[in-house]
């Protein structure tokens, strides 16, 4: 099985702050990557498919890059609404694997 | 608009059966594969299965092949999960997913507002 590491596990940052997270591939999955935001008690909402193409009414301020191995998630301004956890998800190959979650929090 | 409907979770005793279903709207039912997401309380997201668009190709996760059977109408549209021999660690939120393709490989798209099964004596 693929296994997916996010880091960091949290991180604290204030709105308007510039946050990237990361997510590792044990071996390469081209760019099958997707990543998701989940607020408590919702359910996820799917933000980057392919690794970098933002899925439709997803704001421009997110953007995804990588391929192979490796992969960021990159939030150029955070805004209020932005605070959640974030998952990637790696649909190369099965079992498709997830990530553990990064909890985005206010500072 | 895409719409994921799930239904059918409940409280079950270990060892029990359960069906739950993912009624669809808004896309070509027949187009799309379609997963299972779950959840368990506090825990990170878990594939569990994906159904192709003509149910001819179908996955499992490790820890359901053989209890779980993922299937599909695409007349009724709609997806179902047949969930067999219960453990108390199938205790989740069971999620709905739409793929963005056919095969499976198109990344999950859209989602349900899930259904929570509960194994517990």
């Amino acid at each position: 099985d693929i296994q997916m590491t996010q880091s960091p596990s949290s991180l604290s940052a204030s709105v308007g702050d510039r946050i990237t997270i990361t997510c590792r591939a044990s071996q390469g999955i081209g760019r099958y990557l997707a990543w998701f935001q989940q607020k408590p008690g919702k359910a996820p909402w799917s933000l980057i498919y392919d690794a970098s193409s933002l899925q439709s009414g997803v704001p421009s301020r997110f953007s995804g890059s990588g391929s192979g191995t490796e992969f960021t998630l990159t939030i150029s301004s955070l805004q209020p609404e932005d605070f959640a956890t974030y998952y990637c998800q790696q649909y190369y190959s099965y079992p498709q694997t997830f990530g553990q979650g990064t909890k985005v929090e206010f500072k | 608009e895409v719409q994921l409907v799930e239904s059918g979770g409940e409280l079950i005793q270990p060892g029990g059966s359960l069906r739950l279903s993912c009624v669809a709207s808004g896309f070509s039912f027949s187009s799309f594969a379609l997963s299972w997401v779950r959840q368990a309380p506090g825990r990170e997201l878990e594939w569990v299965s994906t159904v192709g668009g003509n149910s001819d190709n179908t996955n499992y996760a490790d820890s359901v092949r053989g209890r779980f059977t993922g299937s599909r109408d695409n007349s009724k549209n709609t997806l179902y999960l047949h969930m067999n021999s219960l453990r108390v660690e199938d205790t989740a939120i069971y999620y709905c997913a739409k793929d963005g393709n056919y095969y499976g490989s198109g990344g999950l798209d859209h989602w349900g507002q899930g259904t929570l099964v509960t194994v517990s004596s």
